[in-house]
């Protein structure tokens, strides 16, 4: 089945410490995204991709960063530098054939909690 | 920059009654895209309901609806005959056409009562 599978559902950071979450997808879609969800705020975008090798700021990058080598992976690192990590993370992906016209596809998420 | 509210942090309603969830948005282009999108406590995000703005019917899927007023940038899900199931938080989100990312509303809390 064709789907978006993100990796581990849950997590814990220690502080000073890089963690990654894994999105890979096989649903053959160009765009990429990361989303962060507090209670109370809805989801924001940290990156976005829209192609192999390249990739975009959202509203809230500072702190993160991704990497997009293969069209089915779209890692994100949480770095030390983001101060306040801990909440769900949420990758989804579009085909992007006809851009703002499409749903996107939301993986199942990732609770990051520090330690 | 595009933003979207909304007003009602939880709303309940009697299962088989109809509640409506509001939402309002802010932009200044003419052609884009709005969505309700339902996140049941399982927290996968699921599409309930798409409408584009240059389309002036209403959507519908089924027992959801919605009401689109362009001017008032006003865009509201009606749920009829509400069943345990719709329970979950309802997220209202925008995209400009052409564009390259949604734009999230809060969110609201629906309960529904047996």
């Amino acid at each position: 089945d064709g789907g978006i599978t993100q990796s581990p559902k849950y997590l814990f950071r220690k502080e000073g410490q890089n963690v990654t979450l894994s999105c890979e997808q096989n649903l053959n879609h160009d765009a990429m995204y990361w989303y962060r969800q507090d209670p109370g705020q809805g989801l924001r975008l940290i990156y976005y991709s829209q192609i192999v090798n390249d990739f975009q700021k959202g509203d809230i990058a500072e702190g993160y960063s991704v990497s997009r080598e293969k069209k089915e992976s779209f890692p994100l690192t949480v770095t030390s530098a983001q101060k306040n990590p801990t909440a769900f993370y949420l990758c989804a992906s579009s085909p992007r054939k006809v851009p703002g016209s499409e749903k996107l596809f939301f993986g199942s998420g990732t609770q990051l909690s520090v330690l | 920059a595009q933003t979207v509210t909304q007003s009602q942090p939880e709303m309940s309603v009697q299962e088989a009654e109809t509640v409506t969830l509001s939402c309002t948005y802010d932009t200044s282009e003419s052609d884009y895209y709005l969505f309700w999108y339902k996140q049941p406590p399982s927290r996968q995000m699921i599409l309930v309901i798409r409408q584009e703005a240059y389309k002036q019917q209403n959507a519908t899927e089924n027992r959801f609806s919605v009401n689109f007023q362009k001017a008032a940038k006003s865009f509201s899900l009606k749920i009829s005959d509400s069943q345990l199931g719709d329970a979950a938080m309802y997220f209202c989100a925008y995209e400009m056409e052409y564009g390259n990312k949604l734009v999230f509303g809060a969110g609201t809390i629906l309960r529904v009562k047996s």
